[in-house]
């Protein structure tokens, strides 16, 4: 079965550095791309950026370009995403998502559980 | 990047009546080397991470009760729910997957009326 499973709430400052995590499991994790998605508070999502973990080659958002980064450790089968300066606005939900595969790129097909990040004074 | 447009942003139905969400892509999202469209449909349920309903505009995500169905080319896009269930209260999305950043629609919200 395939799972994306996500690390627990965060709760954190302005100014402070804040690493995420989404571990695949039941595929093989380091040929699918794995994107990151974000959804403030009542909107819709944002796609940010998405990750081969084979070779790490990464795409980003113009929108989250230098404001975030994305990699990923294939030996454990698990993806990031950090920021090094935590600002009020980062404050939404995170959803790490599978890209499918059929002959070609698909859709996104499995997602992550969402991990809530809080930035509060 | 592809802006991706939707109407209505809410939509109220009767149990057991169709409804239509529309979705409009700023460019052409048709790949004319494998003739595929590059677009999804996602529901997105209170509390949960959205789910893939929908890909290459009208191929059903295993699983999917057959009453969902997509249909459109080039830059417009529908989504069907051939007759409302309960369980189909939700937040639709479309998504375009043709080029980065694979962008998103505003969403329609779908209540029973």
């Amino acid at each position: 079965e395939v799972q994306l499973v996500q690390s627990g709430a965060e709760v954190k400052k302005p100014g402070e550095t804040l690493k995420i995590s989404c571990k695949g499991s039941g595929y093989s994790f380091s040929t699918y791309w794995i994107g990151w998605v974000r959804q403030m508070p009542g909107k819709g999502p944002e796609w940010m950026g998405i990750i081969f973990p084979y070779d790490s080659d990464t795409r980003y958002s113009p929108s989250f370009q230098g404001q975030v980064t994305i990699s990923a450790d294939k030996s454990i089968s698990t993806a990031y995403l950090q920021w090094s300066s935590l600002k009020a606005s980062d404050t939404a939900m995170y959803y790490c998502a599978r890209r499918g595969v059929e002959d070609v790129l698909t859709a996104y097909d499995y997602w992550g559980q969402g991990t809530p990040v809080t930035v509060s004074p | 990047d592809i802006v991706m447009t939707q109407s209505p942003d809410s939509l109220a139905v009767s149990l057991g009546e169709g409804a239509t969400i529309n979705c409009k892509s700023s460019q052409s999202v048709l790949y004319t080397s494998n003739k595929k469209n590059y677009i999804a449909w996602y529901q997105q349920k209170a509390g949960q991470p959205p789910k893939l309903l929908i890909y290459w505009a009208s191929t059903r995500e295993s699983g999917v009760p057959d009453r969902f169905s997509g249909s459109g080319s080039g830059t417009d896009f529908t989504l069907t729910i051939s007759s409302l269930q309960a369980a189909d209260v939700a937040v639709y999305y479309c998504q375009q997957y043709y080029s980065v950043p694979h962008t998103f629609g505003q969403g329609t919200k779908l209540e029973i009326k």
